[in-house]
């Protein structure tokens, strides 16, 4: 069974600050894909950042960057420089490729907060 | 601008009516999805459909129904053997190509409340 957890329901962050997120993940199959998403409080759900497993570097897209470490199955999202407009939920989400549906599996999600 | 588009935003149900949240996709994706989702929890998966006229349950199906008569199109029907639709429901869709991350492009959602 595929299950993702996110430990911390809520965070907070001074501005220009980093900030991580943690996600740690469970499956058995070799293939998977993790993502990771903001929800702002408007409700849409807005992609940031993909990791393969095969992939043998972390992912990088602007200011979010995923640590990831395979063998602790863990894929936390650093978000650098933080700014007001970050506060929002933020979700984990794995792909377990071999299951041909291509659907996510997602945590509980993280809220974070930016102080001024 | 391509995307997806959601309606109602709210929707307010009586006890023992059914209701259908419409999703529409521009996107030209093959693949797509409803989600649920509560106060403090994740996205749970209630239908999804890979190819037009088809379509299986998620982990939450009972209680809903859906249909994909076009591509572009997933409706998704709250009936009343649902027992609490009270939740904010998420349409997505993919492109579903080899080679893709896969990632879900996602509407803006539909608040429904049960009164």
């Amino acid at each position: 069974a595929q299950k993702i957890t996110q430990t911390q329901p809520g965070m907070f962050v001074q501005e220009k600050e980093a900030v991580t997120l943690d996600c740690t993940y469970d499956t058995s199959d070799p293939s998977y894909g993790l993502f990771w998403y903001k929800q702002p409080s408007s409700g849409e759900m807005i992609f940031l950042i993909y990791q393969g497993s095969y992939d043998q570097q972390n992912a990088t897209e602007g200011r979010y960057s995923l640590n990831f470490q395979k063998a602790r199955k863990s894929a936390n999202l650093v978000i650098s420089a933080s700014q007001l407009g970050d506060s929002a939920m933020y979700f984990c989400a794995m792909r377990v490729l071999q299951t041909g549906a291509n659907n996510l599996f997602f945590g509980t999600g993280t809220r974070l907060t930016v102080i001024p | 601008d391509g995307g997806i588009t959601q309606s109602p935003k709210y929707l307010f149900r009586k006890e023992g009516q059914n209701v259908t949240l419409s999703c529409e996709q521009n996107l030209n994706h093959d693949a797509m999805y409803w989600y649920r989702q509560d106060p403090g929890q994740g996205l749970r998966l209630i239908y999804y459909s890979q190819i037009v006229n088809d379509f299986q349950k998620g982990d939450i199906a009972e209680g809903y129904s859906v249909s994909r008569e076009k591509k572009e199109s997933f409706p998704l029907t709250v009936t009343s053997a649902q027992k609490n639709p009270t939740a904010f429901y998420l349409c997505a869709s993919t492109a579903f190509e080899t080679g893709d991350t896969g990632e879900l492009f996602f509407g803006e959602g539909s608040r429904l409340t049960v009164l």
